[in-house]
């Protein structure tokens, strides 16, 4: 079946104005992750959602940073008042019930922001 | 709080020889500790988990929870194994924890 898909694949934006990425995980997966992946940074943990329960989103690294994941399958990440440090490729995944499963990744969105 | 640490950004090795890629882990229960892969231009992927106790790729991981520790080893680096690897812990139903990676470039 098809993996985890992600667009746009590419994202130019001018600071300042507001950013969505989408995310389509594997049908039938509950757990869904967003990463952000930079230089020097490594890969870092944004927010996760696991079924109906709340999400954890203690990696999200401010306030201008949301997500969303509607009826349990896609998943919009929001940045609003882009800065330029927000330059990253995001990065989403998905498992099946279980946290500790697999994740399998999507190819990301590489976002920069001008 | 459980955290993942890999304490070299870049490694390089020549080919044929010995390449360890070192992972420390600090939680104080039993967890689940998985290697993941990123070649140029592909996703990111799983390469081993320990649970399995396979060799993939000629790749091993042991887990030594004396040293807290998931080094991955190969005997013999090969040029394809140039990529970004990242180890990663999980405990239960919390999140899984990535390491910040280390890139691996492999001399011909």
């Amino acid at each position: 079946g098809a993996g985890v898909s992600q667009s746009p694949s590419n994202k130019v934006t001018e600071k300042g104005k507001d950013v969505e990425l989408r995310c389509d995980p594997i049908s039938g997966h509950t757990a869904l992750y967003w990463y952000r992946q930079s230089l020097g940074q490594g890969l870092e943990f944004l927010i996760y959602f696991q079924g109906n329960s709340a999400p954890d989103k203690s990696g999200l690294p401010s306030d201008r940073f949301s997500a969303e994941r509607t009826g349990g399958s896609v998943s919009t990440l929001t940045i609003q008042r882009t800065q330029q440090e927000d330059s990253a490729v995001y990065l989403c995944a998905s498992s099946p019930e279980r946290g500790w499963e697999t994740q399998y990744f999507g190819p990301g969105t590489r976002l920069l922001v001008l | 709080a459980q955290r993942v640490t890999q304490p070299e950004k870049l490694l390089s090795v020549f080919k044929g020889a010995p390449v360890e890629l070192k992972c420390n882990y600090s939680y104080s229960g039993s967890p689940e500790l998985f290697w993941y892969v990123q070649y140029s231009r592909q996703r990111l992927q799983l390469l081993l988990r320990h649970i399995s106790r396979e060799s993939i790729k000629g790749f091993t991981a042991d887990l030594n929870k004396g040293e807290t520790s998931f080094h991955l080893k190969k005997p013999f680096a090969q040029e394809e194994d140039s990529a970004m690897y990242y180890c990663a812990l999980i405990f239960g139903n919390e999140k899984l924890t990535f390491g910040t990676g280390t890139r691996l470039t492999i001399i011909p």
